[in-house]
């Protein structure tokens, strides 16, 4: 099955910074890159995701990039705010594939 | 968010009962996907559904089975609960081509 880390673990930046958040993945099939944000006491939620054939996509303040070659991709948030804290989860799949492997996810602190 | 919803939302209960959870969604998904989420664990994939009566085990199924004998309904039983499932359960499914994951509220078990 395919291995999944994400880093870090843990990511405190203060209000306006950008945050960076790297998740790497083992199975060179995989095709379809997604990142779900949780917050406290909810549901996670599908925020931005990516197929395998682009290497970057934007959404305002956030942004996915992919290297296939290497087998990672990162979640970018600029001038972050402190309702972007929440615990964030990669979660790559694919190849023929019906089910997708969460990172252990990333808490991210925005601190006013 | 009406499109899936999970009962009960909240269940205290002891331990070796057999425990219930459903998962209902109203738009004729064929994938779902019961997962637990524990801390530093992020969510693992406890069984998945392929359609009517087809269904797969994820990476920790021990201790759980499933069912699905409409499109609409996923359960979840855990046929004699123990301590170790004291956890956070997200029902999902796929929405899209890809593995894209849209999740119930959740339901939070506690076994005493």
């Amino acid at each position: 099955g395919e291995n999944v880390e994400q880093h870090p673990s843990t990511l405190s930046v203060q209000e306006g910074d950008s945050a960076v958040i790297k998740c790497t993945y083992s199975d060179s099939a995989s095709n379809y890159f997604p990142w779900y944000k949780q917050e406290l006491g909810k549901r996670p939620q599908l925020i931005i995701d990516i197929r395998s054939n682009v290497g970057e996509k934007k959404d305002q303040r956030i942004a996915v990039t992919l290297n296939k070659t290497a087998k990672h991709f990162s979640l970018h948030i600029t001038e972050t705010q402190p309702e972007d804290s929440a615990v964030y989860f990669c979660a790559p799949s694919g190849g023929g594939s019906y089910i997708p492997t969460f990172g252990r996810g990333t808490s991210l602190i925005v601190h006013p | 968010d009406a499109g899936i919803t999970q009962s009960p939302r909240h269940k205290v209960t002891e331990t070796g009962t057999p425990v219930t959870l459903r998962c209902h969604q109203t738009e004729n998904h064929r994938y779902m996907y019961w997962y637990r989420q524990d801390p530093g664990h992020g969510l693992r994939l406890i069984h998945y559904s392929y359609g009517v009566k087809d269904t797969d085990k994820g990476e920790v199924s021990d201790g759980y089975s499933v069912s699905r004998s409409k499109t609409e309904d996923f359960l979840l039983t855990l046929e004699s609960a123990t301590s170790s499932q004291t956890s956070v359960y997200f029902c999902a499914i796929r929405t899209g081509g890809y593995n894209e994951q849209f999740f119930g509220p959740g339901t939070r078990l506690t076994v005493l």
